[in-house]
């Protein structure tokens, strides 16, 4: 199973949006709204800011969204915060009854 | 409070084994699926594997399906990862979460290290 496509970086000012891309295929992304997108700061575990595509888990802010166009996923973040910088990831359930992640994000704030 | 703590992690020879847990804590463990990602040093996440929450079906990434197995003890609230046949590529953090719908991967442990060196 390969990665799911995401592009190395992405940067912008305090308050500006971003938009995080997550290309996959037809058997995960494409097939089901089965996507999740993760935060990581260095040395920590990685949290979850969305699930099913566009879900928000309990208490999270909704400066994220999540949405879903065939076969690539998008994480918006608004209002974009210097605590915001971070890796994000993407990840895809698939057709092989597994799940996939992307490569990873890296977020700048300017 | 939702804990998860993951050990067991450590140097181990290429061709040797390992056997990680993760003992849960905070939530009725026996009624949850949960998974194993890692992470190699500098890389992102790879999933690893899941069970679900009566033990009875599990998932292998190809790269470890053979090597790896997961398992469960729902009386002593833990989760494992028998490691055998050790490669160097398998060297990374390993961590267990909890994931209570398909994409919700609400709880993350603090990780262990496993490296594969001789």
């Amino acid at each position: 199973q390969s990665a799911l496509t995401q592009p190395a970086s992405v940067s912008g000012s305090p308050g500006q949006s971003i938009t995080i891309s997550c290309t996959g295929a037809s058997s995960d992304v494409g097939g089901y709204n089965h996507v999740s997108w993760f935060q990581q700061h260095p040395g920590k575990a990685p949290k979850v800011m969305i699930y099913d595509v566009s879900k928000r888990p309990s208490g999270f802010s909704n400066r994220f969204s999540g949405s879903k166009s065939g076969n690539t996923a998008s994480l918006t973040i608004s209002g974009l915060q210097a605590e915001d910088e971070a890796d994000y990831y993407c990840s895809s359930y698939t057709a092989s009854g597994t799940w996939v992640f992307g490569g990873g994000t890296k977020v700048t704030v300017l | 409070e939702v804990q998860l703590v993951e050990s067991g992690g450590g140097l181990v020879q290429p061709g040797g084994s390992l056997r990680l847990s993760c003992a849960a804590s905070g939530f009725t463990f026996r009624s949850y699926w949960m998974h194993w990602v890692r992470q190699a040093p500098g890389m992102g996440l790879v999933w690893v594997s899941r069970i679900s929450s009566d033990g009875s079906t599990t998932n292998y990434a190809d790269s470890v399906k053979g090597r790896f197995t997961i398992s469960r003890d729902n009386a002593k609230n833990t989760l494992y990862l028998q490691m055998n046949s050790l490669r160097a590529e398998d060297t990374a953090v390993y961590y267990c979460a909890r994931v209570p719908e398909t994409t919700l991967f609400d709880h993350w442990g603090q990780g262990t290290l496993v490296t594969v060196s001789s």
